[in-house]
């Protein structure tokens, strides 16, 4: 069954540093795969998305995630972290019509 | 545009109490979606809905129960609420069932059953 194991569930970083939150993915197919963040009482916002068409997927807010095939693996990368960017990030895989599987998630915080 | 709604946002109950949890969205999605979410475990599908009239099934479905009479509205209930069922809930949308389609979410329900 499809599955994604995120790497760490909690982050800490300096604002201005740069963030990288890992993924691993487990998929029998080719899947899809996506970024949601999740700011405090909120619900989850799309980030980015890979489908296939680049292994290099650009998001929102300046954050991108590099699909590896042989690592199974997509990371989401920002370069410089702002302070707005504390929030809690998941990671979710999908390989099949309505069956959309989350990781535990990761939560970021950003020091000043 | 107020995309994916939830009510209530907060509720307590006493273990053996019912509930039902609104989900209305505005966007004519055919798709919707009940999710939990528990520290450490991520998001889990509940049941969800192909269109109105239609439910089915996810992951975690014991113990709640889903009806979409309209295709704007997606309710979960719980007929007799267990401390097990202490989550916070989001209800999702989506305009297309092909793979690869992202969801829109709501603000979540946080429920707690003592």
């Amino acid at each position: 069954a499809q599955s994604v194991t995120q790497l760490g569930s909690h982050v800490s970083v300096s604002e201005g540093a740069l963030v990288l939150l890992r993924c691993n993915y487990s998929s029998s197919v080719p899947p899809y795969l996506f970024w949601y963040v999740q700011y405090p009482n909120q619900g989850l916002q799309l980030l980015l998305k890979y489908t296939s068409a680049a292994t290099l997927v650009k998001g929102i807010n300046g954050f991108e995630a590099e699909f590896k095939k042989s690592e199974t693996s997509f990371h989401l990368t920002k370069p410089s972290a702002h302070m707005s960017d504390a929030a809690e990030y998941f990671c979710a895989v999908s390989d099949r019509k309505f069956d959309m599987r989350f990781g535990a998630g990761t939560r970021l915080t950003v020091k000043p | 545009n107020a995309g994916v709604t939830q009510t209530p946002k907060f509720r307590v109950l006493k273990t053996g109490q019912s509930m039902t949890l609104l989900c209305a969205q505005d966007m004519n999605h055919e798709y919707m979606y009940w999710y939990r979410q528990d520290p450490g475990m991520g998001l889990r599908l509940i049941h969800y809905s192909v269109g109105e009239g239609t439910t089915a099934k996810g992951e975690v479905p014991d113990g709640y129960n889903v009806s979409r009479l309209k295709k704007q509205n997606f309710l979960l209930g719980l007929e007799s609420a267990a401390p097990s069922q202490t989550s916070v809930y989001f209800c999702a949308s989506s305009y297309d069932d092909r793979v690869g389609h992202g969801y829109t979410f709501g603000s979540g329900t946080r429920l707690t059953v003592v």
